[in-house]
Formats: C-alpha cells, structure tokens, sequence
C-alpha cells in the first residue's frame, strides 16, 4: 500500500488558464474527498465521492470546479479560468466507508498569478 | 456551524519540555483525529478518538477526549526536534462524513 498519491505537487499557471489535478487513493478506499488549504488555515472541504457518485459539494466549490471520479478509483479536479484567489495547496484524502479515519496525500500547490 | 478552535496557536519550547495544547468546540462530535503537517507536506494522522473520556498514547504523545466529545487535548512529554511541526484537530460527524479542521497549532522545538 503506496497511501494517498497526488499529481503534480506544484502547478504554477496564468490567470484565466484551467488546470487540473489527479489523486489516486488508496486502493481498498470507497470514499475520496477533496479539501482546500490556504496559508495559516487548517483544511476546507470540498467535495466528496463514494465509489464513482459525488455525494456532497461544498458552497467553497464555485461553478468553475468540477471534480470527477470515473471509475470510482482515480478523481480530478479541474479548475477553470483560474483566479489569483485559487492559489491554495489541494488536498485529497480517502477512506472507507465509515469516513471518519482519512488518510490525506502530499497535497498539490497551486499558484496562479 | 461547527467550529474547532485550537490553542495556543503558537508555541516554541526547549527540547526536553512537556506541553499540552487544546482543540475546543461548542459542538459534538462522533469522533476527533489529529493529524501532523510538515511544511509544503499534507496532514498525516496521529490518532483518533471516539468515545467520550477516551485517553490514547503514541509513544511520548496523549491524547484525550473530553468527556461531552466537544473537545480534545494533546500532550507531549520531553518535546523533541522531531515534533515541530502545525498540529491540527478535526472533527467528524457522520451526517456529512466531511471533517471540519481547527486552524492548527504551530509547534517549534528549539534544540
């Protein structure tokens, strides 16, 4: 077991570009989370999967987001037309069913300037 | 909305100090983890607690649940190096299955 994995860890873009990440959980994990961290704050949820159905999206998440988990193994998360204020590390977790034990990856930094 | 608020939210010790932080909230929980961040690293869980009172140790760190599971403290006896580190709580309910995240505390461990 290789844990949470995240691509890239750093991803620096242009305003207005779209980019997106990739998290591979663990391999055994039905459920797969994604959390938003900005400096001197602790994590901020955003969005959810259980197996491949999204299950729960934050208000955090505007229009621009969209998170996608096919095959219910690998997610993405996308973000379009990227703003300054979307710099931020993204975070992806996963779990078993009960959720509560989640088991975070290294995280992707984002810096859009 | 649930709050977690942590405390102090910054401390800096001598190696071989004892300290106890604090992760309060006015709201229940089911259960409470903490969870270790290294800088440019993501969080990696240290512990969760689940029953009210419950008291877990890893190795020189306790943990404890209060007993109403508003609330939780870490305390680590003879702080090393290592320990530096932001240290964060987060709680879970299980209606939403997210975890909401206290700030965190910065810990710095002087040599």
């Amino acid at each position: 077991d290789t844990g949470v994995s995240q691509n890239p860890r750093h991803k620096i873009t242009k305003r207005g570009q779209n980019v997106t990440f990739r998290c591979d959980p663990i391999s055994e994990h039905n459920r797969l989370y994604w959390y938003r961290q900005t400096l001197g704050q602790g994590p901020e949820f955003l969005t959810y999967f259980q197996n491949e159905a999204q299950l729960e999206k934050s208000r955090l998440l505007s229009d621009r987001f969209s998170a996608e988990r096919p095959k219910g193994s690998f997610s993405t998360l996308e973000i379009q037309r990227t703003e300054q204020g979307d710099s931020a590390m993204y975070l992806c977790a996963s779990s078993l069913l009960s959720g509560e034990t989640q088991y975070f990856g290294p995280g992707t930094r984002l810096l859009v300037l | 909305t649930q709050l977690l608020e942590q405390s102090p939210q910054f401390l800096s010790i001598q190696e071989g100090e004892n300290l106890t932080v604090y992760c309060n909230s006015s709201s229940v929980f089911s259960s409470l983890q903490w969870y270790r961040q290294e800088p440019g690293e993501g969080p990696v869980l240290l512990v969760t607690v689940v029953t009210g009172g419950e008291v877990k140790k890893l190795k020189r760190l306790t943990f404890q649940f209060g007993d109403a599971r508003k609330d939780s403290s870490l305390h680590i006896t003879a702080a090393q190096p290592g320990d530096t580190g932001l240290y964060l709580c987060a709680g879970f309910t299980g209606a939403n299955s997210k975890l909401t995240f206290g700030k965190g505390i910065t810990l710095s461990v002087r040599p």
